[in-house]
């Protein structure tokens, strides 16, 4: 259980496009998603938390015009680079909260951004 | 601030020995504690969770918690090379949903 689906796994594009990322809860309804990003040999840095039905709530230093987060269902969260630039180059991952106390996180495979 | 801290390692060990991995936390009111797996360039899986001051069993992995000394370890016994990977520490305070993530620790399961 508790299996968590993010696409797509790799994305190559060019400088300025724009890049919807996808969360998905397969098997259980999750409230509360999270975005992180990753850059090489780095600890993951929450972006931001995502709540079904409201405003995400981005952490200090990051674009909330930048890094677009939508939460419309219960198991499903989306994250959209816009206007993206190598800098945005990273790995995205998502996470996914069971609703109740004291529940872990469970995470999606990532995705790997390249932007050239 | 709260902080998570980690050794960054890594830590070596021979295939068979038992692997002990510690962390600290400096939030008192932190209530759940949290060992995630990462290989590299993966995402992180979740390993074990524990709430109560003690130690938590799950085949090869052991959860240690000592609330009072802010302590949380994970011992792997009969540690195997697909073991070695980077292993993060995350904690969370009671009726918070956001984690905070230690730098993690590399372990090495030489054969």
């Amino acid at each position: 259980g508790a299996v968590v689906s993010q696409h797509p796994s790799w994305v190559i594009c060019k400088s300025g496009t724009s890049v919807k990322i996808e969360c998905r809860s397969l098997d259980f309804q999750a409230t509360t998603m999270f975005w992180y990003r990753q850059f090489p040999k780095q600890s993951l840095m929450l972006m931001a938390t995502s709540n079904e039905g409201s405003k995400a709530t981005y952490e200090q230093g990051v674009e909330k015009d930048k890094f677009l987060i939508n939460h419309a269902s219960l198991t499903l969260s989306t994250l959209t680079v816009t206007s993206a630039h190598p800098e945005d180059s990273s790995f995205y991952i998502c996470s996914a909260l069971i609703d109740g106390n004291n529940q872990p996180q469970h995470f999606g495979d990532g995705t790997r951004l390249s932007i050239l | 601030q709260k902080e998570v801290e980690q050794n960054s390692g890594p830590l070596s060990v021979p295939e068979g020995a038992i692997a002990s991995l510690n962390c600290t936390y400096s939030d008192r009111g932190s209530q759940s504690f949290f060992w995630y797996r990462q290989y590299s360039g993966k995402s992180p899986e979740l390993i074990m969770f524990i709430y109560s001051n003690g130690d938590k069993e799950d085949g090869r992995f052991t959860a240690q918690l000592n609330k009072a000394s802010q302590y949380v370890s994970l011992l792997i016994r009969d540690s195997q090379p697909s073991d070695s990977a980077t292993y993060l520490c995350a904690v969370n305070a009671e009726g918070y949903s956001t984690l905070t993530f230690g730098k993690g620790t590399m372990l090495l399961v030489s054969p």
